[in-house]
């Protein structure tokens, strides 16, 4: 079954950094997702990756798959106030499903 | 479009009570999932419907746990017999058949067993 995993489980950053979030994948997936949540909401979302070497970006969000190395990186540049959520990678399931990693609380800091 | 809605969007109930809680997917999605946040076990998959049918149930906790969809539309998440660590929101996702890999979520559904 598929695991993932996210590192790390919490980032504080301050405004105007540049971080990454990562996320390794136990075995194969066909797509890789990335998700936003902020608090009290529901899920909200960023990218889908379906192949080797994709790459997407949005604002200063970019997402990268490596299905290689089975990981997936969210880089942050430059960080704002409103970055500041939970992020969440999910890789996909059997039926479809979406199998989510813990999340990575982002806390970005003037 | 209107996105996904779920209710009722916080419950309260007493431990052994049952509980429905409600999923209307978007307009012409054919596939729904459930699933559970918690603080404890973080985000799981509970259940998906293709159409009316879920063709594998064993990702629902406990027998105490039942979902339905009716007319490939709305579905119910019936928890019967509520103990607290049923605490949790549930949340529901659909997705289309020409875009099965986007799933859209709803705001979920707070319950809290007291």
């Amino acid at each position: 079954e598929l695991k993932v995993e996210q590192n790390p489980l919490f980032l504080s950053m301050q405004e105007g950094k540049n971080y990454t979030i990562y996320c390794n994948y136990s075995t194969t997936s066909d797509r890789l997702y990335w998700y936003r949540q902020d608090p009290g909401k529901s899920l909200e979302s960023l990218f889908v990756l379906l192949s080797n070497g994709a790459v997407k970006q949005e604002g200063r969000l970019m997402a990268s798959l490596d299905t290689k190395a089975r990981l997936s990186t969210l880089h942050i540049t430059a960080a704002v106030h409103d970055l500041s959520a939970t992020y969440f990678c999910a890789g996909g399931g059997s039926q479809g499903n979406l199998i989510f990693g813990k999340g990575t609380k982002l806390s970005v800091k003037p | 479009g209107a996105g996904v809605s779920q209710s009722p969007s916080n419950k309260v109930t007493e431990k052994g009570k049952d509980v429905e809680l409600r999923c209307d997917p978007i307009s012409g999605h054919t596939a729904l999932y459930w699933y559970r946040q918690s603080l404890g076990q973080g985000l799981e998959f509970l259940i998906y419907f293709q159409g009316n049918s879920a063709p594998d149930k064993s990702g629902l906790p406990s027998d105490r746990f039942s979902a339905e969809r009716t007319g490939g539309s709305v579905s119910t998440l019936t928890i019967q017999r509520t103990q607290q660590e049923d605490s949790a929101v549930y949340l529901c996702a659909s997705s289309s058949r020409t875009a099965p890999y986007e799933q859209y979520f709803g705001p979920g559904t707070r319950l809290t067993v007291t």
